[in-house]
């Protein structure tokens, strides 16, 4: 019963591909987002969505293209993948797109993007 | 704009050590401050949410703090275990925006036997 899933966890590509990384909530969430940690290990948020509606683009390539089918889901689909697109890519949710005092933010386990 | 701090980078105590964790960030209009672990490889695992409002936040041998007004949080865990080796990352929520979570650097905690 896992709240936030992400899949694939691993996901080795070579320069060049597209992929896609799923996400899904089962948490009753209108908002979720995608968050990049870089090699640096510093996490910085990527898009946000509120129920299928894109909210927050934090100035990514066009080359990121997120898409949610429902509120309950937000894929994240990259073309052209280049070396600098290798990072661990966290997807999250809360209940409100304008926060209150106690919303929380719950993420997904990763998923560590290698591109060769 | 919203900047998150986190000192010290790396940290290294003996079992049994109470240890503080220090969080810094430059703009006081937030709605929240949240304390999240990870583990190598893995996702963020919640820990603490202190509302603005509130001074701190307690849950078993974890203790969070909150002063807004200098922009200051610390997490304190007591009598550390080597199970609680990971790194702290803090992240807080600034007020009259869309949500967006600014995070902090982090914290790598280890505890040593």
């Amino acid at each position: 019963d896992t709240a936030v899933s992400q899949t694939p966890k691993y996901l080795v590509t070579q320069m060049g591909n597209d992929k896609s990384i799923k996400c899904e909530q089962n948490l009753g969430h209108d908002t979720m987002y995608w968050y990049k940690q870089d090699s640096k290990k510093f996490l910085k948020i990527m898009f946000s969505y509120n129920n299928k509606e894109l909210i927050i683009n934090e100035t990514v390539p066009n080359r990121f293209s997120p898409k949610s089918p429902d509120k309950a889901h937000l894929n994240l689909h990259i073309n052209s993948l280049e070396l600098g697109d290798s990072a661990v890519y966290f997807c999250a949710s809360s209940q409100d797109l304008y926060w209150t005092a106690n919303t929380e933010a719950f993420f997904g386990q990763g998923t560590r993007l290698t591109v060769v | 704009k919203q900047e998150v701090t986190q000192i010290p980078a790396a940290l290294s105590v003996p079992e049994g050590e109470n240890l503080v964790l220090n969080c810094s960030f430059t703009d006081s209009a937030i709605y929240n401050l949240q304390w999240f672990r990870q583990d190598p490889g893995k996702g963020l695992t919640s820990l603490l949410l202190i509302q603005s409002s509130q001074r701190e936040q307690t849950s078993g041998r974890l203790n969070a703090s909150l002063d807004k007004s200098s922009g200051r949080s610390t997490l304190y865990i007591a009598a550390s275990q080597p199970g609680d080796s990971a790194t702290y990352l803090c992240a807080v929520q600034p007020t009259g925006t869309a949500s967006k979570l600014t995070f902090g650097t982090g914290t790598r905690l280890q505890v040593t036997l």
